[in-house]
């Protein structure tokens, strides 16, 4: 079964609408969650690592005031993706690895996110 | 040079054939070695996942590493239409390190 849950599936929403997106690790705890964004017939590309506990590190051109990280828990993840536009409707995907850290990563089941 | 370089596909072959899947990359640093099966609309499932060279077998699939060529593979025997779906390579140098996903191939099976 899953063992990495995200919240919601798919979104609509209006430009300027900030939209927040959970990831939940369901039968372990995550210290390190990975958020991914993917556009149709392309390749995941990472967003930022989120660390519980402490600030997200964003990869180099992912704007960190637009798409707020929080890891409030070892189980729990957020990604917002604040005053949302057209050009921000992509799938975006988190991921994390398992306690030891060394076993391949659990994705999600994604969330597609459209803006009108 | 990207860091892992994969054919985007399409392939196509007829159901019942073995499906030959490729990467090549280009940090030596990398140690971990996976495969991944995405169908439309879902994340990527693991399907294979190693940390050294030669081969490791799971039903029909093959995964095989050669390190000293900085390539990996991904046989799949006797496909079946439920085997089309889009195919990522992914390495990883260590521990908690970010993953490197290549672009994925296209499968699609042929009844």
């Amino acid at each position: 079964g899953a063992v990495v849950s995200q919240h919601p599936s798919w979104v609509i929403c209006k430009s300027g609408t900030s939209v927040k997106i959970e990831c939940r690790s369901l039968d372990f705890q995550a210290t390190t969650m990975f958020w991914y964004r993917q556009f149709p017939k392309q390749s995941l590309m990472l967003m930022a690592t989120s660390n519980e506990g402490s600030k997200a590190t964003y990869e180099q051109g992912v704007e960190k005031d637009k798409f707020l990280i929080n890891h409030a828990s070892l189980t729990l993840s957020t990604l917002t993706v604040t005053s949302a536009h057209p050009e921000d409707s992509s799938f975006y995907i988190c991921s994390a690895p398992d306690r030891t850290g060394n076993q391949p990563q659990h994705f999600g089941d994604g969330t597609r996110l459209s803006i009108l | 040079q990207k860091e892992v370089e994969q054919d985007p596909g399409p392939l196509s072959v007829p159901e019942g054939a073995i499906v030959s899947l490729n990467c090549t990359y280009s940090n030596s640093a990398f140690q971990y070695f996976m495969w991944y099966r995405q169908y439309s609309r879902k994340g990527p499932e693991l399907l294979m996942y190693t940390y050294s060279s030669g081969n490791k077998e799971d039903g029909r699939f093959t995964a095989q590493v050669d390190k000293s060529s900085k390539y990996i593979s991904l046989f799949i025997r006797d496909s079946q239409p439920s085997d089309s779906a889009t195919y990522l390579c992914a390495i990883r140098a260590g521990g908690y390190q970010k993953v490197t996903f290549g672009t994925g191939t296209k499968l699609q099976v042929i009844p």
